[in-house]
């Protein structure tokens, strides 16, 4: 069955530290990869999205991921925290096809940033 | 990407209770999709709200529990019927479909935060 695993459920770094959240996908064909912030009492903002070539994608904020097939990951980083990056990610995958277009959530992971 | 709106942003209901909310679009869309998200933990899928027709449920949740609407492109209610103290969570809507979006890109609303007594 598809599924997305956030091995990690809560990160503390440093602020001005780089940051790497992991995700990890099973999925039978090629898969539609997002990332998504939530802050607290907040809806979900997505950060950035791949969908087919360039395997390094960008997204707001100073944010990239990497899609590699070969690991079924798709890791999220940053090369410098600020503070108000403390929130909620989570990684999704999206099913498609028939009535349905589904998007598949990772558990999240929590990132604290201390000064 | 557009203004998508929620009402109410939060409320505190009795148990045995129903509650509706609501998402409003600011733009015609062409799906939109309800989920839950419980207390610490990730979002699920309820279903997808078909415009004209029935909703589309996800395995464990029914029409009798979570009645949804879509009367129109821009609009779609989700009730959460007889409630309990195990339906406190926060509701989000999303929707896809919007102009200049990518195809399969979903935009969530700012969720409605659910508590029941």
């Amino acid at each position: 069955a598809q599924s997305v695993t956030q091995p990690d459920i809560h990160i503390t770094v440093s602020e001005g530290a780089s940051l790497e959240l992991r995700c990890n996908y099973s999925y039978g064909a090629t898969p539609y990869l997002f990332w998504y912030v939530q802050s607290p009492g907040q809806g979900l903002q997505l950060l950035l999205k791949y969908f087919s070539g360039d395997t390094l994608v960008q997204g707001i904020k100073g944010f990239e991921a990497e899609f590699k097939r070969s690991q079924s990951s798709f890791n999220l980083r940053k090369p410098s925290v600020h503070w108000s990056d403390a929130a909620e990610y989570f990684c999704a995958v999206a099913l498609y096809g028939g009535a349905t277009n589904k998007l598949i959530f990772g558990t999240g992971t929590l990132l604290a940033v201390q000064p | 990407s557009a203004v998508i709106s929620q009402k109410p942003s939060r409320d505190i209901c009795q148990r045995g209770t129903s509650l509706t909310i609501q998402c409003q679009v600011d733009s015609q869309v062409t799906m939109m999709f309800w989920y839950r998200q419980q207390p610490g933990q990730s979002l699920t899928l309820i279903a997808t709200a078909n415009q004209g027709s029935e909703a589309t449920y996800e395995s464990g949740f029914v029409i009798d529990k979570f009645p949804i609407s879509r009367p129109n492109l821009t609009f779609s209610t989700l009730t959460v019927s007889n409630m309990s103290p195990e339906d406190s969570s926060i509701y989000l809507c999303s929707v896809e479909g919007l102009a200049g979006a990518t195809y399969n890109e979903q935009f969530f609303g700012p969720g409605t935060r659910l508590t029941v007594l």
